[in-house]
């Protein structure tokens, strides 16, 4: 059973860095071909797909946030992390972590966490 | 802005069919990556309802199908029913962002 959960801080004030870690279970990152991914949703808005990073290390980011994201791993633990540079309030959303499988040419997220609501204010 | 746009809304009466496009361009849907299509409903994560264009997970009902052609995609549901109020979204490829990308989201609404 693949499980993932986002932790980190509530609230975060603007120009600070986030940190949010997603805890998973159920599946090993160093499996060939699986990935974990963010993806976000501020209140009232569509999703927002952020970053990934596969089995191999490899990572993709939204070239809109890429200078101020970094996506890693920690195999050992079963966590990926995710960094965001210079919070913004408009940055306020939920955030998701959720798996990443293969199939018919790209990559889809066939598990999600249950979210974290960051809010960025003074 | 998201580069696949979808309809903000649309509604059906319980029974009916409805669909949803997905329009991409020659940069991810019309470049051959796949489609997937996820079901937001109210207050809870999205989940995976079709992938690679027309597969359903385990536990999808049948109702729901997936479709792709040139640089769109659609999603249909059968026999609508209450429970499927929700929102929706379509997920691609983008070659040119070298990146995932989801659609703009449409809000189902059953009458």
């Amino acid at each position: 059973q693949i499980t993932l959960k986002e932790s980190g801080p509530t609230l975060v004030k603007p120009t600070q860095t986030l940190t949010l870690t997603c805890t998973f279970s159920g599946f090993s990152l160093s499996t060939s071909g699986v990935g974990v991914g963010w993806i976000r949703q501020p209140p009232g808005k569509a999703l927002e797909w952020l970053a990934l990073i596969y089995w191999d290390d490899d990572k993709r980011y939204s070239p809109s946030l890429k200078s101020r994201l970094t996506i890693t791993k920690d195999t050992s633990k079963n966590q990926v992390v995710l960094t965001m540079t210079n919070m913004d309030p408009v940055d306020t959303a939920t955030y998701y972590c959720a798996h990443a499988a293969y199939g018919s040419g790209s990559y889809y997220s066939d598990y999600w966490g249950q979210g974290t609501l960051v809010t960025v204010s003074s | 802005q998201s580069v696949l746009t979808q309809p903000p809304s649309v509604s059906g009466a319980p029974g009916q069919r409805v669909t949803i496009s997905c329009t991409g361009s020659s940069s991810n849907i019309g470049a051959g990556y796949d489609v997937h299509w996820y079901q937001q409903l109210p207050g809870t994560a999205p989940k995976l309802l079709i992938y690679g264009n027309s597969n359903r997970p385990s536990g999808v009902p049948d109702r729901f199908s997936g479709s792709k052609s040139g640089t769109s995609a659609s999603l249909a549901i059968s026999g609508l029913q209450a429970e499927d109020e929700a929102d929706y979204y379509c997920q691609s490829y983008d070659s040119s962002l070298s990146g995932y990308v989801f659609g703009t989201g449409t809000k189902v609404t059953v009458l």
